[in-house]
């Protein structure tokens, strides 16, 4: 069966530290890795997408995630959190062939202390 | 990417009573979904929506509480029936565009007293 795992519920990170989400997938197909933000009160936004190629895929707000296929793993990582990062990140699975939903982690909720 | 509206934003409701959602794209796409946010939880698929046949549901929805239209290759509405307050959450809808890349709607934030 499909399923993205997300381990941790909350994270709380200090401003200017690093960052890494954690997301492991279980998928039958080729999969197209995906981590979107939400905001309080907004809807999701794209940070980055992974189809193939390079491993280490670059996305907006100075995020990056690594696909590591032997640990079917797609941590989100980000070198230096700022306080508007805080709010809820979700990893997301779907099929390589398209027009196909994706399926949810349940999400990490980040927060950043001063 | 794709431009995606829905209305209403947010609406409180009497339980009992049904909502209809609107979905509008700014273009033409194959499949539409909807999806349900409960409070605190990660993105639950609710139904596909094929323009022309009957929605695919997943388990747990049925059509009978959550119709679902899809009249066009832009439009497409999802209506939570005979509503509790059990369903209360964000609704939203989202497209496929250039591959598998997918695309949300803003959202429906439904509260139900």
């Amino acid at each position: 069966a499909q399923s993205v795992t997300q381990p941790d519920i909350h994270i709380t990170v200090s401003e200017g530290a690093s960052l890494e989400l954690r997301c492991n997938y279980s998928y039958g197909a080729t999969p197209y890795l995906f981590w979107y933000v939400q905001s309080p009160g907004q809807g999701l936004q794209l940070l980055l997408k992974y189809f193939s190629g390079d491993t280490l895929v670059q996305g907006i707000k100075g995020f990056e995630a690594e696909f590591k296929r032997s640990q079917s793993s797609f941590n989100l990582r980000k070198p230096s959190v700022h306080w508007s990062d805080a709010a809820e990140y979700f990893c997301a699975v779907g099929a390589y062939s398209g027009n196909t939903p994706l399926v949810f982690g349940k999400g990490t909720r980040l927060s950043v202390i001063a | 990417s794709a431009v995606i509206s829905q209305k209403p934003s947010r609406d409180i409701c009497q339980r009992g009573t049904s909502l209809t959602i609107q979905c509008q794209v700014d273009s033409q796409v194959t499949m539409m979904f909807w999806y349900r946010q409960q409070p605190g939880q990660s993105l639950t698929l609710i139904a596909t929506a094929n323009q022309g046949s009957e929605a695919t549901y997943e388990s747990g929805f049925v059509i009978d509480k959550f119709p679902i239209s899809r009249p066009n290759l832009t439009f497409s509405t999802l209506t939570v029936s005979n509503m509790s307050p059990e369903d209360s959450s964000i609704y939203l809808c989202s497209v496929v565009r250039g591959g598998n890349e997918q695309f949300f709607g803003p959202g429906t934030r439904l509260t139900v007293l």
